[in-house]
This record gives structure tokens, sequence and C-alpha cells, in this order.
């Protein structure tokens, strides 16, 4: 079955080092989204991509982020300086089509611990 | 300001028993409610819903939407071990999903 996979399952930065957490989404989908999660709150939406170009993005996603699309199959979310805040789980979602009857599959995630 | 609420915040039952998961939301612009079963990682899809008083079902689990109440319930009879987890609630509203904070449901044997 096809699935959203995204690497590495775990990183440990410092704080102010850039990270680039990679997802691939599922082959035939046409949005894409980032989503993070901080340990015991609720999950958020950063941001979502569309025919390569950002679509939407929350007031979470600011200039020390940014995502990209570089070669057809991988989506990347960068955080350009990291701080102790962004230490989350960080989701990468996809979805076949922007239709009602569309969901979004969500990989496994990436757990950013910023030291 | 778009949000979703869910109630309660936490349950305790024992295997067997039946609960009821309440979502509630005040969106811009309603397209479908989902309902997600987090374990340890990420959110794994449930249901979707996008017209009222239409039940889904799928096995023990089932879910209803009211969009002129605006709100859904989740239901799981039967509860097992296995059943333990943090059930999301979330309205795609203007292409991205609004997320609640989750229903952590424990079962104990």
């Amino acid at each position: 079955e096809p699935e959203v996979t995204q690497t590495p399952s775990h990183q440990v930065t410092q704080m102010g080092q850039e990270v680039i957490l990679r997802c691939v989404p599922i082959s035939n989908h046409l949005y894409f989204y980032w989503y993070r999660q901080i340990l015991g709150q609720k999950v958020e939406f950063l941001v979502s991509f569309y025919n390569n170009e950002i679509s939407e993005k929350s007031e979470i996603f600011d200039d020390q982020f940014s995502v990209e699309r570089p070669d057809g199959s991988n989506f990347t979310l960068k955080i350009r300086s990291t701080k102790l805040e962004d230490s989350a789980m960080y989701f990468c979602a996809s979805r076949p089509g922007q239709g009602v009857f569309t969901e979004a599959f969500f990989g496994q995630g990436t757990r950013l611990t910023v030291v | 300001e778009d949000k979703v609420v869910q109630s309660p915040l936490s349950l305790v039952v024992h295997e067997g028993d039946t609960v009821t998961l309440n979502c509630s939301y005040e969106v811009t612009n309603f397209r479908s409610l989902l309902w997600y079963k987090q374990e340890k990682k990420a959110p794994t899809f449930l249901f979707m819903l996008t017209s009222s008083g239409i039940e889904k079902k799928s096995g023990r689990l089932s879910s209803i939407l009211d969009k002129k109440e605006l709100f859904s319930i989740l239901n799981i009879t039967a509860t097992q071990t296995g059943d333990s987890a943090v059930y999301l609630c979330a309205v795609d509203s203007n292409y991205q999903l609004i997320w609640g904070a989750g229903t952590k449901l424990i079962i104990k044997p």
C-alpha cells in the first residue's frame, strides 16, 4: 500500500543550526502539507503546497521556514536557524486532490529535538 | 478564528465499555470533518464525514456529523485495550486541517 515516508525519524540539532526534514509523498498526489505537534499539544498546520508553490501558510511558518519540491518526488521543510521552541514532531501529509472526498495521508513523522 | 474543540480531554474506561467522543467546530469554510487515531506517531485515518446524519461505520467504531449543530461524535463499542490512543478530530477548512486537542482514551483491562 502506498505511503508517505519521512526521514530521518529523529534528529537532534544544536540551536541556531539549519535542518532539513525530508518527505516522499505518495506518487500521484498533488497536494502536500507540513504539520507539527509539540509534545503534549495539538497538531498545528504549517504550510500547504501545490503546483510547486505555497498555497497556504500559518502564522507559525515565518521566514525561518521554507519548503521545496526539488526533484518531483521529495518534499522538504527547511528550518534555517533552529530555536529551542522548534522542538516538535513534524508530520508530512499528502492528498491526491483538493476535492471534498479526499483525506490526507500522513507520514510517520520526524521528531526534531533542538538543544 | 477557526477552532475545533474536543471533549473530554481524557477518558479512562474498562474493557468492554462503550465510549462517545465529541468534536465541535466553528470554521469559515467547512469542507469535511475527519477523525484520526494517534498512538505513538502519525495520526491514522479513521473516518471522513461530509454530510449530516449519515453514519460511517468500521467494525466497533462509528461516527456521525451534525452540520446544523456543528459537531460530530465518535463511538467505540466493546472497547479493547488496543483502542487506547489519542483520538483527533480535524476539520478541513480552506484546504487546511484545523485540529482539535484530542481525547486521550485509556482502556483498562
